[in-house]
């Protein structure tokens, strides 16, 4: 299994709801992070999860909660999102912590509408 | 913060002729990667090239990079039409599982 998995694939929520977005991977690797994105824009880094513990966080608003249940699961739960929050949230995971010379691997992304 | 900076920011080309991007960056790096991401979905990793490669190629992808003028450029060869994409550069500035800082990007169309 080579991929990332992330769902669900589009969400939409108002400004008041608890919502999770969830990536899986199975390929063993210990590094795992959130990205956003806006539209026409490039990803930004949101969070760094190395060997399932946070490792950055780049002044991400609180209202992102971030979590690394196990070494294959990252969840983002939201909680009182603004509207400037929709975007496209992209997970990513690398093999090894600390290996600048590794690819990242991308899940296709949560399109999120914050209403 | 950006570190890249992609040029063009759009391109539009003919199926068959070349494509080249470029990219500058600001910080020393370790390596410097290229991703491409169709239509709003996930990035996929092209290549990468490392601080002491000058030139590196895969299939169809040649990518050069001048660490003394902090860029890189992507050559895509006989393009086709299922290259139309985003393709962005993306550096590692923290040497490490700092994640990745992506360039602004350039929107690559092939008219068929």
């Amino acid at each position: 299994d080579t991929e990332v998995t992330q769902t669900p694939k589009h969400l939409v929520m108002g400004m008041t709801n608890k919502k999770s977005l969830k990536c899986e991977q199975h390929m063993g690797h210990r590094a795992m992070y959130w990205y956003k994105q806006k539209a026409k824009k490039p990803p930004e880094l949101m969070f760094v999860y190395s060997y399932e513990k946070l490792s950055i966080n780049e002044s991400v608003p609180s209202r992102f909660s971030p979590e690394c249940p196990n070494s294959s699961l990252l969840n983002l739960h939201l909680h009182a999102l603004q509207p400037e929050d929709s975007a496209l949230y992209l997970c990513a995971s690398s093999p090894r912590p600390g290996w600048a010379q590794e690819t990242q691997y991308f899940g296709p992304g949560t399109r999120l509408l914050v209403l | 913060s950006q570190q890249g900076e992609e040029d063009p920011q759009a391109l539009s080309i003919q199926e068959g002729e070349n494509a080249t991007m470029n990219c500058s960056y600001k910080t020393s790096i370790n390596n410097l990667q290229w991703y491409r991401q169709n239509s709003g979905r996930g990035l996929v990793h092209l290549i990468l090239i490392r601080s002491n490669e000058r030139e590196k190629h895969s299939g169809r992808l040649r990518v050069t990079l001048d660490t003394s003028k902090k860029s890189s450029s992507l050559l895509i060869t006989a393009s086709r039409a299922a290259d139309t994409a985003s393709y962005f550069c993306a550096t590692d500035p923290g040497g490490g599982a700092d994640g990745l800082t992506f360039g602004k990007g350039t929107h690559l169309i092939i008219q068929p």
